[in-house]
């Protein structure tokens, strides 16, 4: 039974701060792990992915993977209010799916 | 780039009607796209995956024979929702992963909400 787990939130910052997503994950086949953004009643967007261990940076996003501890996480530096939505934790399986989370709201206080 | 689009955006039925979503690869061919179904406050889940010119494979649960869909071309997918119910209402989501891609992105379409009376 494949499972991805993220913190519902919602995750509160204020405008400017560092926000931290955190995302767990059970298949320990999963190569590849894709990070979406869904602002509310639209479909998601692709912020990003990561397939190998360690940090990737992309603008002002970063994404980190562990794949021991089977954690993938996403910093968001200099958080707008523009960034305010849900993220959404996609680790690919072997079926080249992805299986996503249940997501992350984060709001962003001006 | 990797542009999908869907048609309709939004769909209002009576019961036991059929209703059929469009979902197009506009600027790259897709080899597979995905349909999901998403409820309210609840994550994406994937109904089916469909290659061009072959027949669609469908998630466990997901009733085949209500749920039709045809992959005819490499831009064109179709989800037909048959004999629709109330409990069929929800967010439809079509994605598609481009040929050449390496690492397997998706790219989805705007989706379109059906609406059951």
């Amino acid at each position: 039974q494949k499972e991805v787990e993220q913190n519902s939130g919602p995750l509160s910052v204020p405008e400017g701060a560092i926000a931290s997503l955190n995302c767990t994950y059970s298949d320990r086949g999963s190569q590849s792990f894709f990070w979406y953004r869904q602002y509310s009643g639209k479909s998601p967007e692709l912020i990003m992915f990561i397939y190998s261990n360690g940090d990737k940076e992309d603008g002002r996003f970063t994404a980190q993977l562990n794949k021991a501890s089977q954690y993938v996480s996403l910093l968001i530096r200099d958080s707008q209010p523009s960034d305010s939505a849900t993220y959404l934790c996609a680790p690919e399986t072997g079926a080249n799916n992805l299986f996503f989370g249940t997501g992350t709201r984060l709001t962003v206080i001006p | 780039g990797a542009v999908v689009s869907q048609h309709p955006s939004w769909v209002i039925c009576k019961s036991g009607t059929s209703v059929k979503i469009e979902c197009r690869s506009l600027d790259f061919q897709a080899t597979t796209m995905f349909w999901y179904r998403q409820f309210p406050k609840q994550s994406l889940m994937l109904m089916a995956t469909s290659n061009e010119g072959s027949k669609a494979t469908y998630e466990q649960g997901v009733e085949k024979d209500k749920f039709l869909i045809n992959h005819a071309s490499l831009t064109l997918s179709t989800l037909t929702v048959t004999s629709a119910h109330p409990e069929d209402s929800s967010f439809y989501i079509c994605s598609a992963k481009s040929r050449g891609l390496r690492y397997n992105e998706q790219f989805f379409g705007p989706g379109t909400r059906l609406t059951v009376l």
